[in-house]
């Protein structure tokens, strides 16, 4: 069947500091991939996306992810967060979502 | 343009009743998609409609059901409530192709008492 797996439950990072989130996947056919971002209050924003091509992507507000297929990953990457980042992520293999990935950045 | 929107925003049940939830999609989004989300477990997937059928179905019993009209509106029924059964229940709305990713509605916030 098939699966998606963030390996952090809560992270937290002081502002500046660079993040990565894990995310793996179990399907071996053509994947699309996706993270979304959900803010406090918020509902469920997309925050970049992956079909094909150039196997690093580029989404809003700095984000990052670079899909390795060898690797079954897609993680999600900023250099240098910021307050603002707090939010829950979510990464997503077509329509099956990962359980999410708290992210706080402390100020 | 209008976004997803999911009526009512909350509802409160007895156990063993049903609920009926509704789910506008985006103007000319033609599929649409419910998840449950619950603390700890992320989304859910439970289904997902395209031009009035069931395209694709996740690992719910059959009290959950749903259906998509010819407007591509969509409404999730949820028969002999269960107190696990409180979650928020998101819609999401998507071209047909769902190669550009979702959007989500805010989502029905349901509590089973």
């Amino acid at each position: 069947a098939q699966s998606v797996s963030q390996h952090n439950h809560h992270v937290i990072l002081s502002e500046a500091a660079s993040l990565e989130l894990g995310c793996n996947y179990s399907y071996g056919g053509t994947v699309n991939l996706f993270w979304y971002v959900q803010y406090p209050g918020q509902h469920l924003q997309l925050l970049l996306k992956y079909f094909s091509g150039d196997p690093l992507v580029k989404g809003i507000k700095g984000f990052e992810a670079e899909f390795i297929k060898s690797k079954f990953s897609f993680n999600l990457r900023k250099p240098s967060v910021q307050w603002s980042d707090t939010a829950e992520y979510f990464c997503a293999v077509g329509m099956r979502f990962g359980a999410g990935t708290r992210l706080t950045v402390k100020p | 343009k209008a976004g997803v929107t999911q009526t009512p925003r909350y509802l409160i049940k007895t156990r063993g009743q049903q609920v009926t939830l509704s789910c506008s999609p985006i103007s000319g989004h033609r599929s649409v998609s419910w998840y449950q989300q619950t603390p700890g477990q992320g989304l859910q997937f439970l289904f997902e409609y395209f031009s009035e059928t069931q395209r694709n179905k996740g690992n719910f019993p059959g009290r959950f059901s749903g259906r998509q009209f010819s407007n591509s509106r969509s409404e999730m029924n949820v028969s002999t409530l269960e107190l696990g059964d409180s979650a928020l229940y998101l819609c999401a709305s998507s071209l047909a192709d769902r190669g550009n990713g979702y959007t989500f509605g805010s989502g029905t916030r349901l509590t089973v008492v």
